[in-house]
């Protein structure tokens, strides 16, 4: 089974409109990490914004803020007042909790690609 | 300057020969991955190593290879290419601290090899 399912299709938002990624997780893990990856044409990978999941508040980072909800699973990134520069490749990935304490591998989503639009 | 650099950026070369990408890192991260990204599959792990002398395998690693003789370099070896490893190749590093998961992965720029 997938564990990060990004199944929307190619997304497009109106500039200045805000907008939202859908990202679905599967875990039978307590503790883990949620992140978003934007990828512009360009080809770098850009970290946007982290969620723990015993983060009692939803985080945000200026424009990004994610919505995350615990017992559905989701951890949903909105994009506030786009911008054109939003056009990009969108990756929610997780990280399940090491037992060592330490850091361990992500896992990726498909993407969703996001198309701002003047 | 501090950072993570993948070279080549680009390569080209014929199936059966050996090929090496390089990457290094200047944050002295403990962690450190390889990845390759392909349309419809996202970005799928290869190896990655927590430390000098360890690696281990992700979830694509048949018909490569990687070591890590130095915390700051992290090679990636295709033994004898084939067709199917054209893709785009991306190297990451993070930090390791305990009872914290936060640490995001920082990436290269991404090497697109091309197996004719």
């Amino acid at each position: 089974a997938q564990k990060i399912t990004q199944t929307q299709p190619g997304m497009f938002v109106q500039e200045k409109e805000a907008v939202t990624l859908d990202c679905t997780y599967d875990t039978s893990d307590p503790s883990y990490g949620l992140f978003w990856y934007k990828q512009p044409s360009s080809g770098e990978m850009i970290f946007l914004i982290y969620q723990g999941s015993y983060d009692q508040q939803n985080a945000t980072e200026g424009r990004y803020s994610l919505n995350f909800q615990k017992a559905r699973k989701s951890a949903n990134l909105v994009i506030s007042a786009s911008q054109l520069g939003d056009s990009a490749m969108y990756f929610c990935a997780m990280r399940e909790a090491s037992y060592t304490g330490a850091n361990s591998k992500l896992t990726f989503g498909k993407g969703i690609t996001l198309s701002v639009r003047p | 300057d501090a950072g993570i650099t993948q070279s080549p950026r680009y390569k080209i070369t014929e199936t059966g020969r050996q090929v090496t990408l390089m990457c290094h890192q200047t944050w002295s991260h403990s962690y450190m991955f390889w990845y390759r990204q392909d349309l419809g599959h996202g970005l799928r792990l290869i190896y990655y190593s927590a430390a000098a002398d360890i690696t281990d395998k992700g979830e694509v690693p048949d018909g490569y290879v990687v070591s890590r003789s130095k915390t700051e370099n992290f090679p990636l070896t295709l033994e004898s290419a084939t067709r199917s490893q054209t893709s785009v190749y991306f190297c990451a590093s993070s930090e390791s601290r305990i009872q914290d998961d936060s640490q995001p992965q920082h990436f290269g720029d991404g090497t697109r090899l091309s197996i004719l």
